[in-house]
C-alpha cells in the first residue's frame, strides 16, 4: 500500500482481555518494526521483524507480549491478559529494503498513525 | 549500546523567532542520526536525517540539523518559526550493526509557537 496501516485507530478493552492489534507495511518493505509509546515516555521499542523472522524481540516487556509476521507483510501484536500499564499508543514502522536487505539507515523508518489502546 | 538525550520536554518560542531543540548522544561506533516529527495524533514523519559526508543537513519545512561529533549533537534548528511548526519532535540513532538494526529514540520535545 501507499502508507503502513494500522489497525484499529483506537481499542479500549478490560483488563484481563487479549487484545490484537495489525500492522500492514507498505508493500516492499521487508523490515518492520513496532514501538510503544507511553504519555512522556517517548518511544519504547518492543520488536523488530527481517522478513518473517525476529532477530531482535528484546524490548517486549513480558511474556504476555508476542508478535508474529507471516508473508513477509502484515505483523500482529498480541497482548494477552491485559493490564492498565500497557495502555500506550502503539506505533508500527516499516523499512525500504534493497532485495532483503533493510535500508534504515539510509531512508529511516515510515511509521502508521498508530493504535491507541485504553485498558480500562 | 546507543543512545539519545533530548533536553528540554517543552519548547516555546514565539512566531518568527529561532527554533532551536537539543538532542545529544551517545554511540561506540559511527552513528546514523535523525529527527522525527509527530502532529497531533499522527504518527511519526521524518524530518531530516544525517548518513555520512556533509555534516549540516536541510530538511523538510525549512528545518536543518548540524552532526558535531566531537560534541556529540545533533541539534535541530530553523530560522523562523511559524505556527504550524507546533508539534512533537524526536530525536533517534541508530548504528548499522547485525543484530542491532534498530533506531533509539529520545523521549521527545514538545513544540508550542506563541503567536
Amino acid at each position: 500500500g501507499a502508507g503502513v496501516s494500522q489497525s484499529p485507530s483506537n481499542k479500549v478493552t478490560e483488563k484481563g482481555k487479549d487484545v490484537e492489534l495489525r500492522c500492514d507495511p507498505i508493500s516492499g518493505h521487508t523490515a518492520l518494526y513496532w514501538y510503544r509509546q507511553s504519555l512522556g515516555q517517548g518511544l519504547e521499542f518492543l520488536i523488530y521483524f527481517q522478513g518473517n523472522s525476529a532477530p531482535d524481540k528484546s524490548g517486549l516487556p513480558s511474556d504476555r507480549f508476542s508478535a508474529e509476521r507471516t508473508g513477509g507483510s502484515v505483523s500482529t501484536l498480541t497482548i494477552q491478559r491485559t493490564q492498565q500499564e500497557d495502555s500506550a499508543v502503539y506505533l508500527c514502522a516499516s523499512s525500504r529494503s534493497t532485495g532483503q536487505v533493510a535500508r534504515w539507515w539510509y531512508y529511516g523508518y515510515t511509521f502508521g498513525s498508530g493504535t491507541r489502546l485504553t485498558v480500562v | 549500546a546507543q543512545s539519545v538525550t533530548q533536553l528540554g520536554s517543552h519548547v516555546s518560542v514565539s512566531e518568527g523567532a529561532l527554533v532551536l531543540l537539543r538532542c545529544n548522544y551517545s554511540s561506540s561506533v559511527p552513528p546514523y542520526l535523525f529527527w522525527y516529527v509527530q502532529y497531533p495524533n499522527q504518527g511519526l514523519q521524518l524530518l531530516l536525517k544525517y548518513t555520512t559526508g556533509a555534516t549540516l543537513v536541510k530538511g523538510i519545512n525549512g528545518f536543518e540539523a548540524e552532526f558535531k561529533k566531537s560534541e556529540t549533537s545533533f541539534h535541530l534548528t530553523k530560522p523562523s518559526a511559524h505556527m504550524s511548526d507546533a508539534a512533537e519532535y524526536f530525536c533517534a540513532v541508530g548504528v548499522s550493526n547485525f543484530g542491532n538494526e534498530k533506531l533509539t529514540f529520545g523521549t521527545g520535545t514538545r513544540l508550542t509557537i506563541i503567536p
